[in-house]
């Protein structure tokens, strides 16, 4: 397997406009995560999915943030309006949920926001 | 609520020598516990994880940890460092929900 594919890789975007991040979970995974890592925070959970359905979104900042998976190979993180504060390494993991392997999520290779 | 601390954020070793970076945790219930490593600008890859299956974990590049119950601790160690162990290491709990609580992580160079 591929693993987790991010996309883009790295993105620079001007205050106020509209961010888009991609991700593909490893085929097979039922649960879908996406975190934010910054030097100040650390390493942050935002949302994460089960089957496609958001289980817990209690670490999205704020109502600029939204997260979908409308099937179960592909989930968005967008961000709207875009604040500089947002600059940040996004990642996205998943989980099979299964057996030796409950709990064990793995990681993408994220995506770097720089927001001006 | 689960939370993590990793003593000390910047960790020096010199090539061949032992490598110990601690980890405590606080946790509910019984934890699954994991080590993670990145490299620079990568992601997050898992080292070694805890299931209560055994008390001494060991996992990939020469790394292993031990589970103490009673010292709610989880130290990673290697015996001998080499030059690509240069990276971040993160520990991190989850009480058997999906959510991963991560520690600041340790910074570990490898004097040549």
């Amino acid at each position: 397997d591929a693993g987790v594919i991010q996309s883009p890789r790295h993105e620079v975007t001007e205050m106020g406009q509209e961010v888009t991040l991609r991700c593909k979970p490893i085929s097979g995974h039922d649960y879908l995560f996406w975190y934010r890592q910054t030097m100040m925070r650390g390493l942050e959970l935002l949302i994460y999915f089960n089957n496609n359905v958001p289980i817990d979104d209690s670490g999205m900042p704020e109502d600029r943030f939204s997260a979908k998976m409308p099937n179960a190979s592909f989930s968005t993180l967008k961000i709207q309006p875009s604040e500089p504060r947002d600059s940040a390494v996004y990642f996205c993991a998943s989980s099979s949920g299964q057996g030796e392997d409950q709990e064990t999520q793995y990681f993408g290779p994220g995506t770097r926001l720089l927001v001006l | 609520a689960q939370s993590v601390t990793q003593l000390g954020s910047h960790v020096s070793v010199s090539e061949g020598a032992l490598v110990l970076l601690r980890c405590n945790y606080s946790s509910s219930v019984p934890p699954y516990l994991f080590w993670y490593v990145q490299y620079p600008n990568q992601g997050l890859q898992l080292l070694l994880k805890y299931t209560s299956a055994a008390t001494l974990v060991k996992g990939i590049n020469g790394f292993e940890a031990e589970f103490k119950k009673s010292e709610t601790s989880f130290h990673l160690t290697k015996p001998s460092a080499h030059m690509s162990d240069a990276a971040e290491y993160f520990c991190a709990v989850s009480p058997n929900d999906y959510k991963l609580s991560f520690g600041a992580g340790t910074t570990v160079t490898v004097r040549a």
